[in-house]
């Protein structure tokens, strides 16, 4: 397809379990931007990648979560040991552009919706 | 205090109103401003860009005041199709690469 694809696109996890989440952008697109969305808020940032370089993970709230791109296409972003609190919509985003100043615009994907029992 | 602030609403008109919201940033560098729109349980889409001198698209106007660090949108003539969460996004760029940071997001539900 031509948008931001993401699967699962629902998941339900024990507490405890690991989780992966897979992200695959628009062709070509250099930046790709995983969000967290709690119910009733907006999306919080988690990590950003130019290609696939991580330039900023200071969102990730623990160091059960990780994320990677390993060819500057597909990302996946990896929970462990999955807790409550972790119950969230995971968006992926993506731009053609290094700064999207120039045009404004993240392409998101429908997000993983991911509940933890 | 959040790096950009909105008021979460609900923000409940009828239908020809015009309504306002508005959202305060904290940083003063940053750089490029937005609103998206986001509907129920789908994800978020671009409305428009917020430029310094006030940009309109149709019944949609974006206006930027650096100095109070807010941006604003304002909607016309509202239709039912308006309903929706707008959610207000601040671009900063900070060693080499950039952050994109949203707002909490005001809920706007346009009645009959």
């Amino acid at each position: 397809g031509a948008g931001v694809s993401q699967s699962p696109r629902y998941k339900v996890a024990k507490r405890g379990q690991d989780v992966a989440l897979r992200c695959d952008p628009i062709s070509g697109h250099v930046s790709l931007f995983w969000y967290q969305q709690a119910l009733g808020q907006g999306p919080e940032f988690l990590t950003y990648f130019q290609n696939e370089a991580q330039l900023d993970k200071s969102g990730l709230p623990s160091d059960r979560f990780f994320a990677e791109r390993p060819e500057g296409s597909v990302s996946t972003l990896k929970i462990q040991r999955t807790q409550q609190e972790d119950s969230a919509v995971y968006l992926c985003a993506s731009s053609l552009v290094e700064l999207i100043a120039n045009t404004g615009e993240l392409f998101f994907g429908e997000g993983s919706r991911l509940t933890v029992l | 205090r959040k790096e950009v602030e909105q008021d979460p609403g609900p923000f409940n008109v009828p239908e020809g109103a015009t309504v306002a919201f508005n959202c305060t940033y904290s940083n003063s560098a940053s750089q490029s401003f937005f609103w998206y729109r986001q509907d129920c349980r789908k994800e978020p889409k671009l409305l428009m860009s917020v430029y310094s001198s006030g940009n309109e698209d149709g019944r949609f106007t974006a206006q930027l005041n650096r100095a109070s660090q807010y941006i604003s949108l304002l909607i016309r003539d509202s239709k039912l199709s308006d309903s929706a969460t707008y959610l207000c996004v601040v671009n900063d760029r900070g060693g080499g690469y950039q952050k994109v940071t949203f707002g909490t997001g005001t809920k706007l539900q346009v009645i009959p």
